[in-house]
């Protein structure tokens, strides 16, 4: 049984570039979240979707910052252009429409130099 | 606004010491609070979902107890796996499916 599945695990720019996160949650999860971890702000809700619909992007930091989800297999998160500031664990997590329980993904680890 | 405080930020132990960690949060409408376990490199592991005062649950060396102002995570004669750290967050009934997350405890369980 899958997990969340999120790509790229690493994910090393330099400043000014576009990154693109992805991910694709638990199958029949129709809630997918986006989180950010970082030392001083632990973790943190960016936005989230329910059937493919964001519901809440009040976490989103700036406009550097969008999130689609084109299917309920596939999300995507991306900065552009990207800061310093943006380097962080950015997480994916997906929850069924039942349960509150939130299932994490792996984590894309993003270095901006 | 919801707040979730953790306690003690780190805690080191040895094997079989017992010993309990705290999650107190100040929030309106409490839908549930959440513990994970989070190891290093990886994401946050989902443990338990308490719903309201007096539940509890167990798995393994763990058990989760839930008060209207906080809730312990009882570890009981750690091993070295247990080593991690530990999530508390909370979902209140303003906030839909919004998880608040505490700053976590950094468990260490000496052999």
């Amino acid at each position: 049984d899958a997990g969340v599945i999120q790509s790229p695990r690493h994910e090393v720019t330099e400043m000014g570039q576009e990154v693109t996160l992805r991910c694709k949650p638990i199958s029949g999860h129709d809630y997918l979240f986006w989180y950010r971890q970082t030392m001083m702000r632990g973790l943190e809700l960016l936005i989230y979707f329910n059937n493919n619909v964001p519901i809440d992007d009040s976490g989103m930091p700036e406009d550097r910052f969008s999130a689609k989800m084109p299917n309920a297999s596939f999300s995507t998160l991306k900065i552009q252009p990207s800061e310093p500031r943006d380097s962080a664990v950015y997480f994916c997590a997906s929850s069924s429409g039942q349960g509150l329980e939130q299932f994490f993904g792996p984590g894309t680890r993003l270095t901006v130099l | 606004e919801d707040q979730v405080t953790q306690s003690p930020e780190a805690l080191r132990l040895q094997e079989g010491e017992s010993s309990s960690l705290n999650c107190s949060y100040t929030v309106s409408g409490l839908r549930g609070l959440f513990w994970y376990r989070q190891d290093p490199g990886k994401g946050p592991e989902f443990l338990f979902t308490l719903y309201s005062a007096g539940e509890e649950k167990e798995k393994e060396r763990l058990k989760a107890t839930l008060t209207k102002k906080e809730s312990f995570l009882h570890i009981t004669a750690p091993k070295p796996e247990d080593s991690a750290t530990y999530l508390c967050a909370v979902q209140t009934s303003g906030s839909a499916r919004q998880l608040t997350f505490g700053s976590g405890t950094q468990l260490t369980v000496l052999p």
